[in-house]
């Protein structure tokens, strides 16, 4: 059965380092996610992305985040400058066109 | 702004019994509404996907329904397991463009004892 691989499963970092969080979604799917969730709070969206651009954002997406498909397979999500607040588990997601939306199993981003 | 609730927060319930979960949305200008299941830790599993013109939806012990003019989602778990444990999302896919971006609620954590 098809399914997202999120890489690293968990990542620990260093407050103001550069992170990359890599998704390979499903092959055939043309809409792209990324969502995270903060220990203990509902799974918040972060930006959605189609035809190689950013289709819509929410207010945590700023200018820190960036999202890239940098070939036919791969989207990542990049954080410039890692803050403690940004600790928390990132999920991608991936969807066709008016069909569910299926999740990775995330990564944990721990922020010291 | 939509928000999605969920009641209860968490159920405990024993072996066998059938249960409903209830998720509630405010603005019914969804485009469809999607049930997960979340294991401690771990990522989100896709259950059911209720388009916004249907009423239900089920998978094997599970039916999912939606009634769009009241804001509401039931979750309903037939004759339910210890492995049904979980925590149960519902999330709100709004209308936008063709994929959307969904609207999570809190979730209920099941536990059900053997």
């Amino acid at each position: 059965e098809p399914e997202v691989t999120q890489t690293p499963s968990h990542q620990v970092t260093q407050m103001g380092q550069e992170v990359i969080l890599r998704c390979v979604p499903i092959s055939n799917h043309l809409y792209f996610y990324w969502y995270r969730q903060i220990l203990g709070q509902k799974v918040e969206f972060l930006v959605s992305f189609y035809n190689n651009e950013i289709s819509e954002k929410s207010e945590i997406f700023d200018d820190q985040f960036s999202v890239e498909r940098p070939d036919g397979s791969n989207f990542t999500l990049k954080i410039r400058s890692t803050k403690l607040e940004d600790s928390a588990m990132y999920f991608c997601a991936s969807s066709g066109t008016y069909t569910e939306a299926f999740f990775g199993q995330g990564t944990r981003l721990t922020v010291v | 702004k939509q928000e999605v609730t969920q009641i209860p927060a968490a159920l405990s319930v024993p072996e066998g019994e059938n249960l409903v979960l209830n998720c509630s949305f405010t603005d019914s200008a969804i485009y469809n509404l999607q049930w997960f299941r979340q294991d401690p830790g771990k990522g989100l599993t896709s259950l059911l996907l209720i388009q916004s013109s249907q009423r239900e939806q089920t998978s094997g012990r599970l039916n999912a329904s939606l009634d769009k003019s009241s804001g509401r989602s039931t979750l309903y778990i037939a004759a339910s397991q210890p492995g049904d444990s979980a925590t149960y999302l519902c999330a709100a896919n709004m209308i936008y463009n063709q994929g959307g971006k969904l609207i999570f609620g809190q979730g209920t954590e099941l536990s059900v004892k053997p």
